[in-house]
């Protein structure tokens, strides 16, 4: 059954350096979304990606953060200089379609932790 | 605004039957999803609802009611493993996000 797809598992970087997480979100789908979850809190959405374009952001995907779709299947995800606040698990998710019965399937996650 | 209320942590034996509850304000609606979650994994679609009603598979039911707000996620014939976070989240309109609830932690105990 086809996945999503995320590396590295974990990353650890310290303050201030910037972090590229990895995306492959499954291949028919569309829609691409990154969403956070720092430990013992809700998921959060971050951000929403369609035809190579941001569609939708959170107010948390502020100017630290970018999203690129570089090639046929990568979805990345950069900090620029990340901070102490940004450690956290954070999944991508992708949908084919925007129907009503279009699911969202999420990755296992990055779980990243700044130092 | 937007605001997903669902109790913190349940309990239950296992065998048994359990309805984790969850009310929902959103500005914009287009279906209620729940998902499982085990400590340090991704999130695993189990169920969601667009019309009123229940939805059945397996040994798990959802239920929505728009006019009230509200849906719940029934489990039958509880398993051990089925010991795990399970999280609401309703589907926004236009670019659909999911907006999630803080999960409900369920223990299940021999």
């Amino acid at each position: 059954e086809p996945e999503v797809t995320q590396t590295p598992s974990h990353q650890v970087t310290q303050m201030g350096q910037e972090v590229i997480l990895r995306c492959v979100p499954i291949s028919n789908h569309l829609y691409f979304y990154w969403y956070r979850q720092i430990l013992g809190q809700k998921v959060e959405f971050l951000v929403s990606f369609y035809n190579n374009e941001i569609s939708e952001k959170s107010e948390i995907f502020d100017d630290q953060f970018s999203v690129e779709r570089p090639d046929g299947s990568n979805f990345t995800l950069k900090i620029r200089s990340t901070k102490l606040e940004d450690s956290a698990m954070y999944f991508c998710a992708s949908t084919p379609g925007q129907t009503s019965t279009d699911t969202q399937y999420f990755g296992p996650g990055t779980r990243l932790t700044v130092l | 605004g937007q605001n997903i209320d669902q109790p913190t942590e349940m309990t239950a034996t296992e065998g048994a039957i359990v309805q984790i509850n969850c009310t929902y304000q959103t500005s914009g609606f287009n279906g209620l999803f729940w998902y499982q979650q085990h400590a340090g994994e991704a999130p695993t679609f189990l169920s969601y609802n667009v019309l009123d009603g229940l939805e059945e598979k397996g040994r798990f039911s959802s239920f929505l009611s728009r006019s009230k707000g509200y849906s719940y996620l029934l489990l039958k014939e509880l398993q051990m493993k089925d010991s795990a976070s399970y999280l609401c989240a309703a589907r926004d309109t236009g670019f659909q996000k999911l907006v999630f609830g803080t999960g409900t932690r369920l223990l299940v105990s021999p």
